[in-house]
């Protein structure tokens, strides 16, 4: 079983709408979790980090659920400069490096 | 700040040929990674430096594949001999500490 999964998509949706990604880890002892953006031909680029309480930044929301080790993305009022592929990335088991899903692409239409 | 610095920005190379690829990290940042992502695996770790010291490098694919990091500001990645399955985008990143860590513009290897 990969580390992280995600639903690779992609995902179509209209200028805004609401979307959300999922994401599950198989390491219980992760302790360190993160959303990162990649756009075509870019390098990936961290979007938010994923705290235990959830955290919102802007239109962004992430949550973490321990128990069932799954871990969202909530984007609102979607933007056409969303349009990119989200990676789910958790820390592995030496702590340090992080393991990355293989991404959930979106593209927001007008 | 420059960022992560890495080149060549694009390689191509005929196989049996050796590569080697540059990182410059952030000033600062003591965790070093190189990864390498492909449509069909996505980004996979192949080593992390700490403190310049290699810490993990199971996910080198191979003998073929090494990595140095002679000082804190800077990281080779070497492949000889190349071969067409080696091609590619290579990353590097660096962080500090447990933080999500900032990753260079890749460099675009092909191997033909």
């Amino acid at each position: 079983r990969k580390e992280v999964e995600q639903d690779p998509g992609p995902f179509n949706v209209p200028e805004g709408a609401t979307v959300a990604f999922n994401c599950t880890y198989s390491n219980s002892a992760s302790q360190s979790f993160f959303w990162y953006r990649q756009d075509c031909r870019k390098e990936p680029k961290l979007l938010m980090s994923v705290y235990s309480s959830g955290n919102e930044d802007g239109r962004f929301t992430a949550q973490l659920n321990r128990a069932s080790q799954y871990i969202s993305l909530l984007i609102r009022d979607s933007k056409l400069s969303d349009s990119a592929t989200y990676l789910c990335v958790v820390n592995s088991n030496s702590g340090y490096a992080l393991n990355f899903g293989k991404g959930t692409s979106l593209l927001v239409t007008p | 700040d420059a960022g992560v610095i890495q080149s060549p920005r694009h390689e191509v190379t005929e196989m049996g040929q050796e590569v080697t690829l540059r990182c410059k990290p952030i000033s600062g940042h003591n965790s070093l990674f190189w990864y390498r992502q492909t449509m069909m695996r996505g980004l996979e770790l192949l080593i992390y430096f700490n403190n310049n010291v290699p810490i993990d490098d199971s996910g080198m694919p191979e003998d073929r594949f090494s990595a140095k990091m002679p000082n804190a500001s800077f990281s080779t990645l070497k492949i000889q001999p190349s071969e067409p399955r080696d091609s590619a985008v290579y990353f590097c990143a660096s962080g500090r500490d447990d933080y999500g860590y900032t990753f260079g513009s890749g460099t675009r290897l092909t191997v033909v």
